[in-house]
């Protein structure tokens, strides 16, 4: 079984300041990450994925995430917020050499203010 | 560079009613297609996915049916609506395979009232 978890619904957090969107995972094998961004009544957009080697992985829009195997966890971070990062966003998994499909966390809709 | 489309955007059809959303991809081929939902502007529900033409699997059984007449066109269907089919329709395309390394990328989207 794989599932995936998003601790927190709402994340708020200072312009200028660091933000970080927590995401804790569960799979048997090794482990496919993946973040996505959504904007309203939009689809969504991918950001970064994590398939092997360098624990930290950067992506679009100044943003990264670090893998940690001991911890099961794979946190968005950036280092300063922007107005416009505010959106809903999705940590993915998928094992590895499954048959499994990805499965997406509930969302945290992060909100930046100025 | 690829592109993913879906159409309507928007929908608002009678309790009952039929139902067919369409999806296609420009740019690349063989693609792997899915449909999800998405209630209440949160979880992302898998409803299908398709692997290649005329290749569809059902992750929740349900009133809804999809199909792949063609390798870039993906189709949703329904023969009578309920209300909770009501939601947001995403489809998807990722690289062909299934190594589960291929990122998703998503369309657009359809917005989807019965009432």
């Amino acid at each position: 079984a794989q599932s995936v978890a998003q601790p927190e619904d709402q994340v708020n957090v200072a312009e200028g300041n660091p933000l970080t969107v927590k995401c804790t995972y569960s799979v048997s094998g090794n482990p496919y990450l993946f973040w996505y961004v959504q904007y309203p009544n939009r689809g969504l957009q991918f950001l970064l994925k994590y398939i092997t080697g360098d624990n930290l992985v950067k992506g679009s829009y100044g943003f990264e995430a670090e893998f940690n195997k001991s911890q099961t966890s794979f946190h968005l971070k950036k280092p300063s917020a922007l107005v416009s990062d505010s959106a809903l966003y999705f940590c993915a998994v998928i094992s590895s050499g499954s048959a499994r499909q990805l499965t997406f966390g509930s969302g945290t809709q992060l909100t930046v203010l100025p | 560079s690829q592109t993913i489309h879906q159409w309507p955007a928007t929908l608002v059809q009678p309790v009952g009613s039929p139902l067919s959303l369409e999806c296609t991809v420009e740019g690349t081929s063989n693609p792997n297609l899915y449909w999800y939902r998405q209630a209440a502007g949160r979880g992302l529900q898998l409803l299908f996915y398709s692997v290649g033409i005329g290749q569809i699997s059902s992750e929740v059984p349900q009133n809804l049916s999809a199909s792949r007449p063609q390798d870039r066109q993906f189709i949703l269907s329904s023969k009578k609506l309920l209300l909770s089919d009501s939601g947001f329709y995403l489809c998807a395309w990722s690289g062909p395979g299934t190594s589960g390394r291929n990122e998703q990328f998503f369309g657009p989207g359809t917005r989807l009232t019965v009432l």
